[in-house]
């Protein structure tokens, strides 16, 4: 069982938004503004998207949003497109010995 | 540009020790504030983080895994080994390696496939 909490897969039709939920503990998540969201295509190396809750590495589509609500975070993708098409994983610092805590993964599929 | 490479053997027996080695460029493992993780993904399952090291020579390890991990540097050649000891099945995946600053992981390889089997 990973140690936060996302939805297997979600679905949505060019141009449309969905957000990707991230569940953790007041430990993690709540606790710290070291959440990061991750994109990978099947047999790549994933890639970041987001880091410290809110913020685009360069180069990155402002398409790509996140936020962060208690110990939720989130992703929201808008304007869906087809290559938008991969896993999205999230992460957070822990400040504990585990140091570092991901999600299972979300599969997103663009209809 | 950051690029960071795993490699290894692709399979190895039960009980045997994994040895990987994370080659990058683009940075220095020197720089204030700069670290290489180890972090593997088994099939179909998520993300786990393994191990850590710093430029200071900083080591972090997984509590679940500590005990079989060891993590060290060689800075002139820009690499960064882990070895795992007592190889089990449970332990097949993709490992990756990846840079660390400022509490994330920013730039991963592409990782390495390992499977264990007798």
């Amino acid at each position: 069982q990973s140690a936060l909490t996302q939805p297997a897969s979600v679905s949505g039709s060019p141009g449309q938004s969905i957000t990707i939920s991230c569940t953790g503990t007041s430990s993690d998540v709540g606790d710290y503004n070291y959440v990061s969201w991750y994109q990978q295509h099947p047999g790549k190396a994933p890639k970041l998207m987001i880091y410290d809750v809110s913020n685009r590495p360069s180069g990155v589509s402002n398409r790509f949003s996140g936020s962060k609500s208690g110990n939720t975070a989130s992703l929201t993708i808008s304007g869906l497109q087809a290559e938008d098409e991969a896993d999205y994983f999230c992460s957070s610092y822990t400040g504990s010995s585990t140091l570092v805590v991901f999600g299972g993964g979300t599969k997103l599929t663009v209809l | 540009q950051i690029t960071l490479k795993e490699s290894g053997p692709t399979l190895v027996k039960p009980t045997q020790t994994l040895t990987l080695t994370c080659t990058f460029s683009g940075f220095s493992l020197s720089t204030s504030g700069v670290g290489v993780g180890w972090i593997r993904q088994p099939p179909g399952k998520a993300l786990e983080w393994l191990a850590l090291i710093y430029w200071n020579d900083d080591k972090r390890y997984s509590p679940s895994l500590k005990s079989r991990l060891t993590i060290t540097k060689d800075t002139s050649k820009n690499q960064v080994v882990l070895t795992m000891t007592n190889m089990d099945p449970v332990d097949t995946a993709t490992y990756y390696c990846a840079h660390r600053l400022r509490r994330l992981f920013d730039y991963w390889g592409q990782g390495t496939l390992v499977t264990v089997s007798s």
